[in-house]
Order: C-alpha cells, then structure tokens, then sequence
C-alpha cells in the first residue's frame, strides 16, 4: 500500500482565520491523483478537492486550495474565511492507476467561534 | 437519491457471532470497496471488486469475505467476529477507467459494528 502521512492530529482555528493541513505521500509513480475529504460528525465523507499530479496548477474550490509541490511529494490543504460547518476530520488520499485509494490517518479540525 | 446504500447503521455483536453488512449503489459504477475505519489509523481497504464477477484483497483482508452478488450489490461477510473488528465500516463505489475514475468514490454512510 502506498503511505500517505498526516502528521498533524488536531488543528482549531478561529472562525474566520486560515488553516493549513500538511500531508505527504510516497511513491516511485509519476501518474497518479490526490484528495482530501471532508468527514463531518454525521460520519459521511465527502469529497473537498483533487488533483492530477501532472498538472502543475494548484487546484482550487472556493474557500479550498492546495499546495501541490510533486517534488516534495506534499500536498497541503487550505481553508480560508474557516466556517463552523468545516469543523470535521479530513484525509488526505492517494489514488494511482489501480484506482485503490489509500489514506492518511486524517485530521481532526475544529472551528472556534 | 442516487448514491450508495450501506445497512444496517449500527450493529452489536457477540465475540463469535457472523453477519453480513450489505452494500448498493445505483450509479452504474464498476468498481466497489470495502474500507474500515479505526481512530488514528485512517481507512484501511479490505477488500474490493474491480468489476463484476471479480474480487481481491486489500490491506487488512483477514477475517473478512466478500460477495459481489452483481454490478450493484456488495457484501461484506463476518463469519466469527473479534473485539479487533469493531470499527466503522464504509462501502464505497467507483467508475473504473476514463477520466471519471479520477474523481475518486463515493461513499455510503457507514456501518458502526461493535463487537463484545
């Protein structure tokens, strides 16, 4: 199994402010794809953002982006303008070829009013 | 709505006892997962169906049998179930080839399995 690690266990962040979730995975591929998910209390997870790693642009959607670096094998996460309603865990993930997804051990994100 | 259907939501156990957990989804899609979820530990696949007619194992496998019935149903099988199978249980489906394959999967809600 490919290993994609999340090493930062719990986050919080002001409602409002900006957080940054780190994660890095490893791999001898070049061709492959990278998610976070969102999993809310309500335990369903939830698709937030991909990327294609032979795409150099960093994929944003609305208050999501990320920071690709292929090199580093890192692929960071960005909430701006944080809400209540992102307070969840979120994975990061890893798909290649074999259209298996593997995880990291996710991160746990509370928003503070 | 569309989606993937897991059931039950949550399951008690005795140490020794089988059940079955069952997964559909009505997408069309090819390829169906059966992940679990332990805290710490992030999902770990069991085992999944690339397409009908075919399973394999994944990372954590032991104790666990699958049956994909046909293109929309898959079922994941405890025959005597450990106190080291409580966890969440997440079914999950995908497209498996063209680029939709790269939007990753869709979940069901997930199954809570305690086993005593």
């Amino acid at each position: 199994a490919q290993t994609v690690t999340q090493s930062q266990p719990e986050m919080s962040v002001q409602e409002a402010e900006t957080v940054t979730l780190s994660c890095t995975y490893d791999t001898s591929e070049s061709n492959y794809y990278l998610f976070w998910y969102k999993q809310p209390p309500s335990r369903q997870m939830i698709l937030v953002i991909r990327q294609e790693a032979y795409k150099q642009q960093n994929a944003t959607e609305n208050r999501f982006s990320v920071n690709f670096q292929k090199a580093a094998k890192s692929f960071s996460l960005k909430i701006s303008d944080s809400q209540l309603g992102d307070t969840a865990m979120y994975f990061c993930a890893f798909m290649m070829n074999d259209y298996k997804l593997s995880f990291g051990a996710g991160t746990t994100v509370t928003v503070r009013a | 709505n569309a989606g993937v259907t897991q059931t039950p939501k949550f399951q008690v156990l005795k140490t020794g006892q089988s059940m079955t957990l069952q997964c559909a989804q009505d997408m069309n899609h090819n390829s169906m997962y059966w992940y679990r979820q332990d805290p710490g530990m992030g999902l770990r696949l069991i085992y999944y169906s690339a397409s009908e007619g075919t399973t394999d194992k994944g990372e954590v496998p032991n104790g666990y049998n699958v049956s994909r019935l046909n293109k929309r149903e898959f079922s994941l099988r405890l025959e005597s179930a450990a106190p080291s199978q409580t966890s969440v249980y997440f079914c999950a489906s995908s497209v498996r080839g063209g680029w939709l394959a790269n939007y990753g999967y869709t979940f069901g809600s997930g199954t809570r399995l305690t086993v005593v």
